[in-house]
Order: C-alpha cells, then sequence, then structure tokens
C-alpha cells in the first residue's frame, strides 16, 4: 500500500502570498494518479488538481500542480482570504485502492 | 445542477448496523462512485468503490466483511449497508462521484454523520 505524507502540517503565511504544499508517497505513483483537495471546515472536500497538474472545472488559475514519482508539490501563487483551509493529495493505486495524505493546514499569520 | 445528497446516517450501538444512501442528481448516473469518511478531526479514508455497472466492488481494509457497496442506477443511487459497527467507523461519510478519465473524486456530497456508541 502506499503511503502519502504531506508536509508541512500547518502553513502560516498573509494573503497574497505564495504557498507551496508537498506531498510525498512512498512508492512511485502514476502522474495521472496523482490529485489535490481543498476542504473548509464544516464543508465536503472539493476537487482542485487531478493527473498532477490539471485544473478541476472552475478552479482558478493561482493553483498549479506539479512532481512526478514520489514528490508533488500544489502551489498557491497569491493567497486570497478564501484559500486557508486544509489540503489533501490523494492517489490511486490500482485495484482500485484510494488513500489520502493526511492533509496541509494554511492558515493565517 | 451536479449534485450528491446522503441520508441515513445517525446513532448506533456497537454491533449494529445502518444503510447509507446517496441520491444523484444533474448527471448520468453512468460513473464509478464511491464512498469515503472522515472521522471527527482527522483526514480522510476511502471505504469502498463501485464500478459503473456494479460488476466491480472492492473496500478498504478496516471494512471487508462488514460493509457492502451497491447502486441501482435506474434510482440514480448508491448505498452502503454497514454491518458489525464498532467506535472507530464513527465518522462523516461521503458518496463521491469518480472523474470522467481520471482517478480523483469531482463531485462530493454534504456528508452524513454516523455515530457509533453504547
Amino acid at each position: 500500500e502506499i503511503v502519502l505524507t504531506q508536509s508541512p502540517g500547518t502553513l502560516s503565511l498573509s494573503p497574497g502570498e505564495r504557498a507551496t504544499l508537498s506531498c510525498r508517497a512512498s512508492q512511485s505513483v502514476s502522474s495521472s494518479h496523482l490529485a489535490w483537495y481543498q476542504q473548509k471546515p464544516g464543508q465536503a472536500p472539493r476537487l482542485l488538481i487531478y493527473g498532477t497538474s490539471s485544473r478541476a472545472t472552475g478552479i482558478p488559475d493561482r493553483f498549479s500542480g506539479s512532481g512526478s514519482g514520489t514528490d508533488f508539490t500544489l502551489t498557491i501563487s497569491r493567497l486570497e482570504p478564501e484559500d486557508f483551509a486544509v489540503y489533501y493529495c490523494q492517489q490511486y493505486g490500482g485495484s482500485p485502492q484510494f488513500t489520502f495524505g493526511p492533509g496541509t493546514k494554511v492558515d493565517i499569520k | 445542477q451536479v449534485q450528491l445528497v446522503e441520508s441515513g446516517g445517525g446513532l448506533v450501538k456497537p454491533g449494529g448496523s445502518l444503510r447509507l444512501s446517496c441520491a444523484a442528481s444533474g448527471f448520468i448516473f453512468s460513473d464509478y462512485m464511491s464512498w469515503i469518511r472522515q472521522a471527527p478531526g482527522k483526514g480522510l479514508e476511502w471505504v469502498s468503490y463501485i464500478s459503473s455497472s456494479g460488476s466491480t466492488i472492492y473496500y478498504a481494509d478496516s471494512v471487508k466483511g462488514r460493509f457492502t457497496i451497491s447502486r441501482d442506477n435506474p434510482k440514480n443511487s448508491l448505498y452502503l449497508q454497514m454491518n458489525s459497527l464498532r467506535a472507530d467507523d464513527t465518522a462523516v461519510y461521503y458518496c463521491a462521484r469518480g472523474g470522467d478519465g481520471h482517478w480523483a473524486f469531482d463531485v462530493w456530497g454534504q456528508g452524513t454523520m454516523v455515530t457509533v456508541s453504547s
């Protein structure tokens, strides 16, 4: 089973700053099988990025994804007030089996 | 409007059973679906997968043998039968739609809370 690790656990930033979130897999993950979600308190997760770098419908272009193999990154170029939330990476490992990382909380500094 | 609406959650005693439902609307109910749960204050855990036709089903090890996923395509509905419930099954349960052509979940319901406690 592939285990996902996310870092940092919490990222404290100010609006307008750039956020860089990391997702590391215990084994190589196909680039087409890595996704990112945003979750705000009391809400369901929302798909941001699929296939490592493709934005989901309606997602603003300040969100971008990159990476390959075992190291993946979600970048928010300039934080807006509504971007403060928890972010999860997720991979598909065949069978099918899906695993999520533990999350990174982006909070206001 | 593309929408998933879960129902059926509640309080149940350890060892008890519960059946969750997920009603889909606004799209053709022909994609793979999953149940995903989130324990209070914790992260996301995938629970089960069902293919578009219902012929292929998978479960997380934590629920295998206790939970059963099913779907009724003409009724645009997804189900999760949960038996032998344990305290660590306490969570918000989300149904989610698999994306077309990719292995991510592009539509989520609002979730239904399941509490297992005596």
